[in-house]
């Protein structure tokens, strides 16, 4: 089956600054790439998602890459702020498979 | 619409106590799952239910059991509680033919 590994574990950045959270993924049949955020007590929340046909994906200060030869994708965010500060899961699917990496916790200092 | 309604949102479990997660969707998706989210562990799959009437094991099924009881309900049943099986538990569903999940918040589940 799919297994998805996800880097680093903990991420600290200061505001406005860049972060830059990466995914590899094993099976080749996977063709969809969504990130979640979880805040504390809350659940997954998508936050964008890619599919194996496009190569980059952006919206607002987030965007995501995907390169299916190496099979890795990463989400990037620009211009951090402090409430991005959550726990971030990338995963992998192939229809109703998915897997989810283990996910980065992110800190955004003021 | 409430999305995703996850019951109890905490609860406390003597080793060998049996109890059943309750997790209802309004938004008429087909699928719904159940996933146990373990710490440096991720998300991982225990059981799924891609239409009313089915259910398949995923990742991690054992000391559980599941039933569809309609289109919006879908419960987790443990039935002899173990601390192995202390960890948060989401119930997510999606739409036939997407994995676009909308996850509940979740049952932090302690089993002493």
């Amino acid at each position: 089956g799919e297994n998805v590994e996800q880097h680093p574990s903990t991420l600290s950045v200061q505001e406005g600054d860049s972060a830059v959270i990466k995914c590899t993924y094993s099976d080749s049949a996977s063709n969809y790439f969504p990130w979640y955020k979880q805040e504390l007590g809350k659940g997954p929340q998508l936050i964008i998602d890619i599919r194996s046909n496009v190569g980059e994906k952006k919206d607002q200060r987030i965007a995501v890459t995907l390169n299916k030869t190496a099979k890795h994708f990463s989400l990037h965010i620009t211009e951090t702020q402090p409430e991005d500060s959550a726990v971030y899961f990338c995963a992998a699917s192939n229809n109703n498979d998915m897997r989810f990496g283990a996910g980065t916790r992110l800190t955004v200092k003021p | 619409n409430a999305g995703v309604t996850q019951t109890p949102k905490f609860q406390v479990l003597k080793t060998g106590q049996s109890m059943t997660l309750q997790c209802a969707q309004d938004m008429n998706h087909n699928s719904m799952y159940w996933y146990r989210q373990d710490p440096g562990m991720g998300l991982r799959l225990i059981y799924y239910s891609a239409s009313e009437g089915t259910t398949d094991k995923g990742e991690v099924p054992n000391g559980y059991n599941v039933s569809r009881l309609n289109k919006r309900e879908f419960s987790l049943r443990l039935e002899s509680a173990a601390p192995s099986q202390t960890s948060v538990y989401f119930c997510a569903s999606s739409a036939t033919g997407t994995v676009l999940f909308a996850f509940g918040s979740g049952t932090r589940l302690t089993v002493v």
